[in-house]
């Protein structure tokens, strides 16, 4: 399985929601990484994990919180968002010694 | 952070013409990835590179990490309607590997 999956594929909420972005793969990497790309744009990264622990954040603001509960898992947990949050947010995975990054296909984010 | 200088920022080709677009940077990296991005998707890896020098094919891709080691080519041959997408270089500073750059892309339109 060489892929990258994340779900939901859209999400529309509103400044007052709370929801969650949810990222698996099975490849057995344990480097995952969230990027937001706005259109465009290339994507910027916001977050790395390495063996399930953070080890880079990207100076990305609070209502912004990721998770990795384990190697095949990274979830990104929204709060109080603002409409200039709207963009694709991309997941990503690799070795930790690998810089060979594969993405899914992305959430496209909405926020009204 | 780190800036990639990515040009051409967009290309109109006919079908058949070859490409060429290139990434430079003001300092040493040990990596450089080239990725293609189609609309509604995550970026694809195409190619990595990882020495100096290094001249490597995928079908009528050909990508080159520069002596220098701060900028890399992508060459595309015969080019067909399937190449059009942005491509991106991308790689990560020499003092962290996990931390990844992105160029601002490259903008591929073929006419047939």
């Amino acid at each position: 399985d060489t892929e990258v999956t994340q779900t939901p594929k859209h999400l529309v909420m509103g400044m007052t929601n709370k929801k969650s972005l949810k990222c698996e793969q099975h490849m057995g990497h344990r480097a995952m990484y969230w990027y937001k790309q706005k259109a465009k744009k290339p994507p910027e990264l916001m977050f790395v994990y390495s063996y399930e622990k953070l080890s880079i954040n990207e100076s990305v603001p609070s209502r912004f919180s990721p998770e990795c509960p384990n190697s095949s898992l990274l979830n990104l947990h929204l709060h109080a968002l603002q409409p200039e949050d709207s963009a694709l947010y991309l997941c990503a995975s690799s070795q930790v010694r690998n810089n060979e990054q594969f993405f899914g296909p992305g959430t496209r984010l909405t926020v009204l | 952070g780190q800036q990639l200088n990515q040009s051409p920022q967009s290309m109109f080709i006919q079908e058949g013409e070859d490409v060429s677009m290139n990434c430079t940077s003001s300092s040493i990296f040990n990596t450089w990835l080239w990725y293609k991005q189609e609309p509604g998707e995550g970026p694809v890896l195409l190619i990595a590179l990882y020495k100096a020098g290094e001249l490597t094919s995928n079908g009528r891709l050909t990508a080159q990490f520069g002596i220098t080691r701060k900028d890399s080519f992508l060459n595309i041959s015969a080019s067909i309607p399937s190449d059009v997408g942005i491509y991106f270089c991308a790689g990560p500073p020499l003092y962290n590997n996990n931390d990844m750059r992105f160029g601002a892309g490259t903008r591929l339109t073929v006419k047939p």
